[in-house]
């Protein structure tokens, strides 16, 4: 299948700062990708769809000034948190479909786990 | 809006038997998408195995299948023979037609008893 990749896969940032984090499809293009935020034991949520070249969509509850995301290519979105407090702390998974492939799922990157201290 | 009910926060096998995982959703669409996503320690979604709404046919993958009942709106994960390497949450996961993201459900947290 094709390969989605997070980075960074651990981050920690102090209280007040910002963080990106980046997610490339590596052998295909995506016009759409997919921003979800696992707290520890439970579900994936969905924060966010990333378009590329347009403004994000953003899920009801999401800041979208708190998390801002660009998705400037066919191969790479980047989910920016500002001004980051420790509540922010979370996993941070990406998807994003193929384009041009005929697959039914989206494919998602390994994760990034985000620690506000 | 759809939603997806997994009931079972944690389930136990013995290394080598049988176990079934449930997985209820509510949706007023009729062309949609089921998954089953493992998540393993490391985090990374693996996926399980899919189902598309508009096949009756059950889907399987080797040790793997689903008990897919659309007038129901069930859609159970059966594993067959399990496996040490089995142990991992298991989300069940809906997406619709026209769209490539995903509604999860809670999870089930399998153990494999040795």
């Amino acid at each position: 299948g094709a390969v989605v990749s997070q980075h960074p896969s651990r981050v920690i940032c102090k209280s007040g700062t910002s963080v990106k984090i980046e997610c490339r499809s590596l052998d295909f293009q995506a016009t759409t990708m997919f921003w979800y935020r696992q707290f520890p034991k439970q579900s994936l949520m969905l924060m966010a769809t990333s378009n590329e070249g347009s403004k994000a969509t953003y899920e009801q509850g999401v800041e979208k000034d708190k998390f801002l995301i660009n998705h400037a290519s066919l191969t790479l979105s980047t989910l920016t948190v500002t001004s980051a407090h420790p509540e922010d702390s979370s996993f941070y998974i990406c998807s994003a479909r193929d384009l041009w492939g005929e697959d039914t799922e989206a494919f998602f990157g390994q994760g990034t786990r985000l620690t506000v201290v | 809006a759809q939603t997806v009910t997994q009931s079972q926060p944690e389930m136990s096998v013995q290394e080598a038997e049988t176990v079934t995982l449930s997985c209820t959703y509510d949706t007023s669409e009729s062309d949609y998408y089921l998954f089953w996503y493992k998540q393993p320690p490391s985090r990374q979604m693996i996926l399980v195995i899919r189902q598309e709404a508009y096949k009756q046919q059950n889907a399987t993958e080797n040790r793997f299948s689903v008990n897919f009942q659309k007038a129901a709106k069930s859609f159970s994960l059966k594993i067959s023979d399990s496996q040490l390497g089995d142990a991992a949450m298991y989300f069940c996961a809906y997406r619709s037609a026209g769209t490539y993201k995903y509604i999860f459900g809670t999870g089930t947290r399998l153990k494999v008893l040795a």
